[in-house]
């Protein structure tokens, strides 16, 4: 099966700017999940979809988006980027249940200047 | 009071020896746990998940989880210069998020 896929894999935006990521979930898997990893923050939890419902959201601002789509792909957006933002964003899939284990795309670097 | 916490680093290993690594949970009600492996530049890939108390083994790796004491470890046996990397430990809470610990980085000296 093909693992999880990120695009673009590389961005650079200016502040104000806003982005949007994409990702598909590995083949038969419903559940999609959005992490930051920042090197002082870690990896931090944005959001988590299941059949097109978001059923649970981290501590971000409304600038950070996301949804997903009936084959079960995603996309987050971060709307008026700021200097903050800078990170590798992560995508997980899963099956759903919360014992399943979560598989990581590569990520989407993004850098704001 | 962060929800995982693992043992600060780094930890430097001599070639051969075994590795620990602890982390400690505050939600009792977590269900599963996981060990995520970070190489530099690249994305978390999975080690081992275990469920329930006890020892679970795989090749070289053995996880262990104490959910009375909301403790989980990870032993790296007769280490590798390959396995010098970030170990990530992540508790899944039956809300749908992991919570990741901030991570552990090993080193193995060849």
């Amino acid at each position: 099966k093909a693992g999880v896929t990120q695009t673009p894999r590389y961005l650079i935006k200016t502040r104000g700017q806003q982005v949007t990521l994409s990702c598909s979930p590995i083949s038969g898997h419903r559940s999609v999940s959005w992490y930051q990893q920042t090197p002082g923050q870690g990896l931090q939890f944005l959001f988590e979809y299941f059949s097109e419902t978001q059923r649970n959201k981290g501590n971000f601002p409304g600038r950070f988006s996301g949804r997903q789509f009936s084959n079960s792909r995603s996309e987050m957006n971060v709307s008026t980027l700021e200097l903050g933002d800078s990170a590798l964003y992560l995508c997980a899939s899963s099956l759903g249940t919360p014992q399943e284990t979560q598989y990581f795309g590569p990520g989407t670097r993004l850098l704001v200047l | 009071q962060k929800e995982v916490e693992q043992n600060s680093g780094p930890l430097s290993v001599p070639e051969g020896a075994i590795a620990s690594l602890n982390c400690t949970y505050s939600d009792r009600g977590s269900q599963s746990f996981f060990w995520y492996r970070q190489y530099s530049g690249k994305s978390p890939e999975l080690i081992m998940f275990i469920y329930s108390n006890g020892d679970k083994e795989d090749g070289r790796f053995t996880a262990q989880l104490n959910k009375a004491s909301q403790y989980v470890s990870l032993l790296i046996r007769d280490s590798q210069p390959s396995d010098s990397a970030t170990y990530l430990c992540a508790v899944n809470t039956n809300d749908y998020k992991l919570s990741f610990g901030a991570g552990t980085t090993v080193t193995v000296r060849a």
